[in-house]
């Protein structure tokens, strides 16, 4: 079964104080990776698709790496606005399109 | 916005009963799929529609059911609503291709009382 492990589950930073999420999946046959951005009460906004490995893909302050393992999302001088959830999702060789996500990393960025 | 459409956006009831979500796809997406987020867990997977037919099941119970209609909106029924059942329900929808992102909609928060 398609497994997706996040972390860490929560995170703090300063603003302009850069870090990594992380995310492992165990997966037969990874189809595609998916990471989203969830602000509180609203609905996953997608942000990145990564398909195979060494694969990067950058938008404003955010990066996504990926290996055959695992993906990061590489957050650099993050601003206050960046504060939500970020969820992270496989898509495997089984199902249609079943996503299977992670729990996600809470991202606070304090001014 | 991502152009799907979730309504109604609140909805309170009570334990036993039984109500109705629906959601209006992106123009052109030929997929809908419901998820399931409650505060102990993830998104979760419940039921994927493919131009009105069934194509991808998760852990959806037997008291929900959904379907597609032919102008490809969807709609999500939930019966003997359980205290258990409150959670936000997502739809998402995407074009159907393999390895096409999801759009996700604003959700439906459904609190059973």
């Amino acid at each position: 079964e398609d497994q997706v492990t996040q972390s860490p589950e929560a995170l703090r930073l300063q603003e302009g104080e850069s870090s990594s999420l992380n995310c492992s999946y165990t997966v037969s046959g990874l189809r595609g990776l998916f990471w989203y951005r969830q602000d509180p009460g609203k609905g996953p906004e997608f942000l990145f698709t990564l398909y195979s490995a060494g694969e990067e893909k950058e938008k404003e302050r955010l990066k996504a790496t990926l290996t055959k393992k695992e993906s990061f999302l590489h957050i650099t001088a993050p601003k206050p606005e960046d504060s939500a959830t970020y969820l992270c999702a496989v898509l495997g060789p089984t199902g249609f399109q079943k996503l299977v996500f992670g729990t996600g990393t809470r991202l606070l960025v304090s001014p | 916005d991502s152009g799907v459409t979730q309504t109604p956006k609140h909805l309170i009831t009570a334990t036993g009963q039984r109500v109705t979500l629906r959601c209006s796809p992106r123009s052109g997406d030929l997929s809908v799929y419901w998820y399931q987020q409650s505060l102990d867990q993830g998104l979760q997977f419940l039921i994927q529609y493919y131009n009105g037919e069934e194509r991808a099941k998760g852990n959806i119970l037997e008291r929900f059911s959904a379907q597609q209609f032919p102008d490809l909106h969807s709609e999500l029924n939930l019966s003997s609503l359980e205290l258990g059942d409150s959670a936000l329900y997502f739809c998402a929808s995407s074009p159907g291709g393999v390895n096409t992102e999801a759009f996700f909609g604003q959700g439906t928060r459904l609190t059973v009382v």
